[in-house]
């Protein structure tokens, strides 16, 4: 009930398409989703997360999509580019902070 | 604003060794600090969750008395790997959450550190 399943695994789109990672959760307690970006060697760095009271957010060209009866979330990235090679995680808290991490995803944007 | 650091960045010792990871928010007051673990091409697994001034709390799987967390102020927390063997080799990263805000919505990451026990 814990665990937050991503997909896909790796991902491999051309420069200037859209990128879309998908997260599915089981805990309905769970009540904040960010989502992080990682590249090789370093921490990860949130993207941006959005709460179950709205269906969507967007900032610049990242967007989350969330189906709370569906219980899952999705990021989209447009127009994407090769600067945005990275892993991706997307992850849910409840109260308390604890932030359970999907499995992540490997973007490679070709030029 | 909201940076967090690590030092050291990457370490090398033997086994048997213990070491010192220290995590340290530079710029706001952290109540609450993260620590995690990541295995190449994995994802983060929370370690344990300390809380200024208090004992931290462990994950289901994780030996507190192997994994030696303090967060002895709201700048800085520490994590000692006592005892280290190679299969303690990992990137560790922690996280900091600021004085005032929810733990959840002010998770601010560190650089990680490379661990590599020989």
């Amino acid at each position: 009930q814990q665990q937050v399943k991503q997909s896909p695994q790796s991902l491999i789109v051309q420069k200037g398409g859209i990128s879309i990672i998908n997260c599915a959760y089981e805990n309905t307690a769970f009540d904040y989703f960010p989502w992080y970006q990682q590249f090789p060697g370093k921490g990860p760095a949130l993207l941006i997360a959005i709460r179950p009271d709205v269906s969507e957010k967007k900032e610049g060209r990242f967007t989350i999509s969330f189906n709370k009866s569906a219980k899952q979330f999705s990021l989209h990235i447009m127009d994407s580019q090769p600067g945005d090679s990275a892993t991706y995680f997307c992850a849910a808290s409840g109260r308390g902070g604890k932030l359970i991490f999907g499995q992540g995803t490997e973007l490679s944007v070709k030029p | 604003g909201a940076v967090v650091s690590q030092h050291p960045s990457r370490v090398i010792c033997k086994s048997g060794t213990s070491v010192k990871i220290e995590c340290r928010s530079l710029d706001f007051q952290a109540t609450t600090m993260f620590w995690y673990r990541q295995f190449p091409k994995k994802s983060l697994m929370l370690m344990a969750t300390s809380n200024e001034g208090s004992k931290a709390t462990y994950e289901q799987g994780v030996e507190k008395d192997k994994f030696l967390i303090n967060h002895a102020s709201l700048t800085l927390s520490t994590l000692t790997v006592t005892s280290a063997h190679p299969e303690d080799s990992s990137f560790y990263i922690c996280s900091a959450s600021s004085l005032g805000r929810t733990p959840q919505e002010t998770q601010y990451f560190g650089p990680g550190t490379r661990l590599l026990v020989l």
